[in-house]
């Protein structure tokens, strides 16, 4: 059963740092797409970041230059390193498998709140 | 950047189909994927590549694409129908993913 649990949100003031994990189960990190999307309160769904199965990532222009997507095959999982955050960075931040070209997004984790403030 | 707009809200009596439009620049010629997300949890997908379904999901959801425009319909409402829909798209230009404005399904 695919399974992503995401973790490391929290209460942050302007201009820290945070990184958020996401561990996958029932499938392989590495050989596939993965994607963090975020989604502030009362708003809509925005994406934030893709990594691809070759290491080829890519960046929303609201984050290029301050987050960094990652991830680590001996576990399983996908990182999100979030830098010089900012109050509008506050939102819950889901991470999901993509799938294909022109992909689908077609698994999701359950998400995890992300709020900056001082 | 690319831009998806869809209608704020769409409002339907139990029984009746719902219409949702997502609307792009050419969309016809781009994969449309819709998810379905209710208060608190996590957005589920509903339709991909325009018109498919992934297991699980009723065949009173279905999806259609062309021109400038690509809609989601939802036969026979129910009230668990009552959500928020977001369609996506890739973006072969910026590599990038984009959501539309998302719209709030009222079951009347």
């Amino acid at each position: 059963e695919v399974q992503l649990v995401e973790s490391g949100g929290g209460l942050i003031q302007p201009g820290g740092s945070l990184r958020l994990s996401c561990a996958a189960s029932g499938f392989t990190v590495s050989r596939n797409y993965m994607s963090w999307v975020r989604q502030a309160p009362g708003k809509g769904l925005e994406w934030v970041s893709v990594i691809y199965s070759g290491g080829s990532t890519y960046y929303a222009d609201s984050v290029k230059g301050r987050f960094t997507i990652s991830r680590d095959n001996s576990k399983n999982t996908l990182y999100l390193q979030m830098n010089s955050l900012r109050a509008e960075d506050t939102a819950v931040y889901y991470c999901a498998r993509v799938v294909g070209a022109e992909g689908h997004l077609d698994y999701w984790g359950q998400g995890t709140l992300v709020t900056v403030s001082s | 950047s690319y831009v998806l707009t869809q209608p704020p809200s769409v409002s339907v009596a139990p029984g009746k189909t719902a219409r949702i439009t997502c609307g792009g620049n050419n969309i016809g010629i781009k994969s449309v994927h819709w998810y379905q997300q209710k208060p608190g949890q996590a957005p589920v997908l509903v339709i991909y590549y325009d018109s498919d379904r992934p297991s699980g999901i009723p065949e009173r959801f279905s999806g259609s694409n062309s021109g400038n425009t690509a809609t989601l319909t939802i036969s026979r409402v129910e009230a668990g129908d009552e959500a928020d829909y977001y369609c996506q798209v890739w973006d072969s230009s910026s590599d990038h993913y984009v959501f539309g404005t998302g719209t709030k399904v009222t079951v009347l």
